[in-house]
Parts: structure tokens; sequence; C-alpha cells
């Protein structure tokens, strides 16, 4: 079965600081992986996706990057943390879609809870 | 463009009593239906789908939920509500073709009262 982790699972983080969220997949391969944002215990804003190794596609300009540097491994990094990227983190995965077909469900990761101070 | 709606920030219901958690959507195409629940600080659960077929589908946990096509609505049900499901859930939909992003609702606070 497959499973996704993410870590670390909640981080404190000065302003200026840099930030790195890894997350991983197991128990498939090629899968689209995604970063979300939750602010406020709500919504979720797309930040990055990846359909493969070294593939970023970035929904949101901001401050924050994404890299694939192996096929089951998503990274989320800053430079330099801002207030306003305190927020919950997740990551989500999908099976790429099979003999011409898109993808169906996307399962997500436990989350890490990051405060910019 | 893809969107989706859910009209209620949050729900109430007593246990025991049915509950609804409503959900519209609009999509090119055939859409992929999902909905999910997440308990606090916790990553969102996948709850069930519709991809195709029959409009009434089932889920974990005891929910369902139908697809209406004429009214592009994804509705969550559940029979008799647990104080256990009291959560945050999200709608999600997806187009056929086109795209690999799922578009989130912006969620719906159910609050089962005991």
């Amino acid at each position: 079965s497959q499973t996704i982790h993410q870590w670390p699972a909640t981080l404190v983080q000065p302003v200026g600081s840099p930030l790195s969220l890894e997350c991983t997949v197991e128990g498939t391969s090629n899968p689209n992986l995604y970063w979300y944002r939750q602010a406020a215990g709500r919504g979720l804003q797309l930040l990055f996706y990846s359909v493969g190794i070294g593939q970023i596609s970035s929904e949101v300009p901001q401050n924050l990057s994404a890299s694939r540097p192996q096929d089951r491994q998503f990274i989320l990094s800053s430079k330099k943390l801002l207030l306003s990227d305190s927020g919950f983190y997740l990551c989500a995965w999908s099976n790429p879609g099979v003999a011409g077909l898109p993808q169906e469900t996307q399962y997500f990761g436990p989350g890490t809870r990051l405060l910019v101070l | 463009a893809q969107s989706v709606a859910q009209p209620e920030d949050q729900v109430n219901v007593a246990e025991g009593n049915p509950l609804t958690v409503k959900c519209t959507y609009s999509v090119s195409g055939n859409p992929y239906l999902f909905w999910y629940v997440q308990y606090p600080n916790r990553g969102l659960q996948f709850l069930l789908k519709y991809i195709t077929g029959d409009n009434l589908v089932k889920g974990s946990y005891g929910f369902e939920a139908e697809f209406n096509k004429s009214q592009t609505s994804f509705h969550l049900k559940k029979p008799s509500a647990l104080v256990s499901d009291s959560a945050l859930y999200f709608c999600a939909v997806r187009a056929f073709s086109g795209t690999y992003k799922y578009i989130f609702g912006t969620g719906t606070r159910l609050k089962v009262l005991a």
C-alpha cells in the first residue's frame, strides 16, 4: 500500500531564516506531487505541483520554491521566511493517469505546521 | 474556469439526525468529484469520489454523496450523524482533461451536537 510522509511535523522559525520541508511517498512510482498551504484551518492554496523529476509548476509567485530531486521526494524551500509564510503545509500525491485517462484520487500527508516568529 | 462552492461555513446537526453538507461545482466537461474530511492538525482524508456510473456513491464511515449533473451538485450525506463526525469537510473537483490541478472548496465545518 502507498504511504506519504512529511517532516517535520511542526516547526518554529524566525523571520528571515531558511526553510526546508520534505515529503516522500512510498509504494508507488512516478506519482504526481503537490504542495498546498492551509491558512487558519480553512481553504487550501495550491503552491506547486510536479509531474516528474525536475518538473515543477508554480501556482503562486512568492518567496517559496519546490524541488523534486527523486521520483518520490518533493521538497518545499525558502531562502528567507516571512511572517506570512506561517501556516499548515500539506503534501499530496496522485497516480498519473492510466491508458489515457486522467489521474483520480489525491492523497494527503499528515502536514507540517510552520510558525514564523 | 473550474470552481467549487461550499455555501455553508458551518453546519450544526444533532447526533442521530441525518446530515447534509452542500457542494456545487463548475467545470468544463465531465467532472471528477471528491469529498475529504480533516480533523484538527491532521491532513485531509479521502472519503469518496464520483468518476462515472451510479450517481449515488458510498464512501468511508457511512458517508455517501449524490452527483446531480443538472444541478451541478455533489452533496455529502449521512443518515445518522455521530459526534465523532465533527470535523472540516472539503469538496474538490478535477476536470477530465487539460489540467493536473484539483480545485477545493473553502470547507464546511460540521458540528454534531450530543
